[in-house]
C-alpha cells in the first residue's frame, strides 16, 4: 500500500542550527510529494512540493528533493529560527488517483529555542 | 490566500450525544472537501471525500451512519458525529480543493478537537 514515514519528534534545536526532518514513502505509481506546516492554532499550510523525481521544492529557506532511488523527501533548512517552531507533515498524493487523496506522515514537532 | 475555517475549534460533549463540526471555505467555492481525523502521534487519516450536492464517499472502515457528512453548498461541509463515545475523541480536520491554473490546490482548516466524556 501507499504510506509515508517520517521521523518521530519532537525535534529541539537552537536558533541558527541546521534542520533535517526525514521522510520516506512507499507508493504505487508516481506520487507528488509535499511538506505541510502547522503553526499553533492554525490549519495546515503548504510549505513546498515536488511533482517528479529530482525536483527540488523550496520555500522560506526550507528545501526538499524528490529522490526516487531512495524513496525519500527529506526536509532541510540551513538556519532555523524560533518562528519555525511548528509541526511538519510529509505527505504524498498520487497523480493517478483522480480524487487528490493525501496520505500523511505522523507529523514531526519542531521546537526552536532562542 | 484562500482560507478554510472550521468551527468549533474545541468541543466537549457527553457520551451518547451528537456533535456537528463545520468546515467553510471563506473566499472560494469548493466542489470537493475532505475530512480527516488524527489520533495522538498518528497520521491524519482520510475519513471521507465530500462532493457538493452528492453523497460523501467514505474510506474503508469509516462508519457512514456514525460520521454523517453533508455538503449542501459550495462553501460549507459539515461532519456530525452521532451518538458519540469516548473513542471518538480525536482531532478532526477538513480540507477544501480548488482548481486554478490547471492545478488542484488543497487548503486545510485549523482543525477541531473533540473530547467525549
Amino acid at each position: 500500500g501507499n504510506s509515508v514515514t517520517q521521523m518521530e519528534g519532537p525535534v529541539t534545536l537552537s536558533e541558527e542550527a541546521f534542520l533535517t526532518i526525514n521522510c520516506t514513502y512507499t507508493a504505487t505509481g508516481y506520487p507528488s510529494l509535499f511538506w505541510y506546516v502547522q503553526y499553533p492554532g492554525e490549519g495546515l499550510q503548504l510549505l513546498l512540493k515536488a511533482t517528479k523525481a529530482d525536483d527540488k521544492g523550496s520555500n522560506k529557506g526550507f528545501e526538499a528533493t524528490y529522490r526516487k532511488e531512495t524513496t525519500s523527501f527529506h526536509l532541510e533548512k540551513g538556519s532555523v529560527q524560533v518562528s519555525d517552531s511548528a509541526v511538519y507533515f510529509c505527505a504524498l498524493t498520487l497523480s493517478t488517483s483522480g480524487t487528490y487523496k493525501y496520505i500523511f506522515g505522523t507529523g514531526t514537532r519542531l521546537k526552536v529555542l532562542a | 490566500g484562500a482560507v478554510v475555517s472550521q468551527h468549533p475549534s474545541w468541543v466537549i460533549c457527553k457520551s451518547g450525544t451528537s456533535v456537528k463540526i463545520e468546515c467553510r471555505s471563506l473566499d472560494f467555492q469548493a466542489t470537493t472537501m475532505f475530512w480527516y481525523r488524527q489520533f495522538p502521534k498518528q497520521s491524519l487519516m482520510l475519513m471521507a471525500t465530500s462532493n457538493e450536492g452528492s453523497k460523501a464517499t467514505y474510506e474503508q472502515g469509516v462508519e457512514k451512519d456514525k460520521f454523517l457528512i453533508n455538503h449542501a453548498s459550495l462553501t460549507l461541509s459539515t461532519l456530525t458525529v452521532t451518538s458519540a463515545h469516548p473513542e471518538d475523541s480525536s482531532f478532526y480536520i477538513c480540507s477544501a480543493s480548488v482548481r486554478s491554473g490547471g492545478e488542484n490546490t488543497i487548503y486545510f482548516g485549523e482543525g477541531s478537537w473533540l473530547t467525549v466524556v
